[in-house]
C-alpha cells in the first residue's frame, strides 16, 4: 500500500516561514492535498491539487509537488497557524484514500 | 451550504456493531463521492471507506468484511455499518464529501464535526 511520511513536528516563530514535507515514492505524479485541523476540530481543506487554495484560504498558504515530495508553505506565519497538518493523496490502483502521518505545528 | 451532521456513536462492547448516520444538507448524496475518515485518540486521520455516486463502495484494508458503507436517498443519508467491532476501531468518525475532476477523485471538500465510537468492555 502507498505510503506518506511527514516529520512528526515543525516549529517556527511568528512571522516567519514554516515549511511541512510529505514524502511518498514518486509522489510528483499524484495530485496531493493538505488539511488543517486543530484540536476538537474536524480538519479544514487548505490546499488541493498540488498547489490551489479553496475560496477563505489565506495567500499565506501555498503548496508544490515534485519527484518524492510534496510541501505546503505557510508564509508569515501567526499563532492561529498552530495545528495539526495532514497531506493526501487518492492513489488510483487501488481506489484507496491515503493521509500522511500528520504534522505538528507549533508557533514560538 | 453543505452540511454534514453525523450520529450514532456510542460505548459498544468488543464484537458488537453500531451503525453511524451521516445527514446531509445543500448537497445530494447519491450524486456525490461520498466517504468516511476517522481519527484513533490522539493519532491521525484514517481513510476508512468510500461509496461512488454510481453505487461502487471501497474499504480499508483494515475494515474490509466488518464495515458496509451505504446510502439512502429519499433520506439523503449516509451509513456506516459497523460489525464485530474490536477495540482499535475506537475513534472519531467524520463523514466527508469527496471532490471530483474529470471522474477521477480529489480531497476530502466538506466534512462533519464527527461521531465518537468507543470499543470497550
Amino acid at each position: 500500500s502507498y505510503v506518506l511520511t511527514q516529520p512528526p513536528s515543525v516549529s517556527v516563530a511568528p512571522g516567519q516561514t514554516a515549511r511541512i514535507t510529505c514524502g511518498g515514492n514518486n509522489i510528483g505524479s499524484k495530485s496531493v492535498h493538505w488539511y488543517q485541523q486543530k484540536p476538537g476540530q474536524a480538519p479544514v481543506l487548505v490546499v488541493y491539487d498540488d498547489s490551489d487554495r479553496p475560496s477563505g484560504i489565506p495567500e499565506r498558504f501555498s503548496g508544490s509537488n515534485s519527484g518524492n515530495t510534496a510541501t505546503l508553505t505557510i508564509s508569515r506565519v501567526e499563532a492561529g497557524d498552530e495545528a495539526d497538518y495532514y497531506c493526501q493523496v487518492w492513489d488510483s490502483t487501488s481506489d484507496h484514500y491515503v493521509f500522511g502521518t500528520g504534522t505538528k505545528v507549533t508557533v514560538l | 451550504e453543505v452540511q454534514l451532521v453525523e450520529s450514532g456513536g456510542d460505548l459498544v462492547q468488543p464484537g458488537g456493531s453500531l451503525r453511524l448516520s451521516c445527514a446531509a444538507s445543500g448537497l445530494i448524496v447519491s450524486s456525490n463521492y461520498m466517504s468516511w475518515v476517522r481519527q484513533a485518540p490522539g493519532k491521525g486521520l484514517e481513510w476508512v471507506s468510500v461509496i461512488y455516486s454510481g453505487g461502487s463502495t471501497y474499504y480499508a484494508d483494515s475494515v474490509k468484511g466488518r464495515f458496509t458503507i451505504s446510502r439512502d436517498n429519499s433520506k439523503n443519508t449516509l451509513y456506516l455499518q459497523m460489525n464485530s467491532l474490536r477495540a482499535e476501531d475506537t475513534a472519531v468518525y467524520y463523514c466527508a464529501t469527496v471532490g471530483i475532476v474529470a471522474g477521477i477523485p480529489e480531497s476530502f471538500q466538506h466534512w462533519g464535526q464527527g461521531t465518537l465510537v468507543t470499543v470497550s468492555s
